[in-house]
């Protein structure tokens, strides 16, 4: 069965620390994606990827950014994190077309 | 820009009755348009997917989605709610142009009544 796997499923940081969001992906994808989602607001884009060392700004880059080293991780870094930073975040791969296979997601809290 | 909309944000039925749930697209192309189902803390799953062809798709679990392209429309449907069903509903569009991304609509949370 094909997997999206997020690190963790529950994440808890003090405001200011430096975050670290794992995605990895075993479908050989090229594409991947990080959405964070809020109630009322659906999902948003933060970062995407097309291919490894490659990156696109989503709809809400801002406090974040990414790296993707290898073409089955693609990481999502908060550099200093802040309390309106608490959400759930999703990671999704695509080999192409919107068929977006998602991770279980990742809630994480700032405090 | 592509926007998606789903006007309901709750949605309660009883099982056993039927389902439809709205989704509106505005896009200036012939869209991709995606339906995904999240149960609770979990992350979303694809239910179906129109691309082209038949305006009538069938997804999983026994959901189906009409494309009618005069009404910008892509509703959801189900003859017969099962609790398992109650879960939040998203519809989406792919734009197939320079951005290639999914654009996601707001969500409707479907509440099953025994």
């Amino acid at each position: 069965d094909v997997k999206v796997t997020q690190s963790s499923r529950y994440l808890v940081k003090r405001t200011g620390e430096k975050v670290f969001l794992e995605c990895v992906q075993d479908m050989d994808h090229e594409n991947m994606f990080w959405y964070r989602q809020d109630p009322g607001l659906g999902l948003r884009l933060i970062y995407f990827s097309y291919d490894v060392k490659m990156k696109e700004k989503g709809d809400i880059p801002e406090g974040y950014s990414v790296s993707r080293e290898k073409k089955e991780r693609f990481s999502l870094i908060l550099e200093s994190a802040s309390t309106n930073q608490t959400s759930m975040y999703l990671c999704a791969s695509s080999g192409g077309g919107g068929g977006y296979t998602f991770g279980s997601g990742t809630r994480l809290t700032v405090v | 820009a592509q926007s998606v909309t789903q006007p309901d944000i709750h949605i309660t039925v009883s099982e056993g009755a039927s389902l439809e749930l709205r989704c509106n697209y505005s896009y200036g192309a012939t869209p991709y348009l995606f339906w995904y189902v999240q149960s609770p803390g979990q992350g979303l799953q694809l239910l179906l997917k129109y691309f082209s062809g038949d305006t009538l798709v069938q997804g999983i679990k026994g959901f189906e989605a009409e494309f009618k392209r005069s009404q910008s429309s892509f509703n959801l449907r189900k003859p017969s709610v099962h609790w398992s069903d109650a879960a939040e509903y998203f519809c989406a569009l792919f734009s197939s142009g320079s951005a290639r991304q999914l654009t996601f609509g707001s969500g409707t949370q479907l509440t099953v009544l025994p």
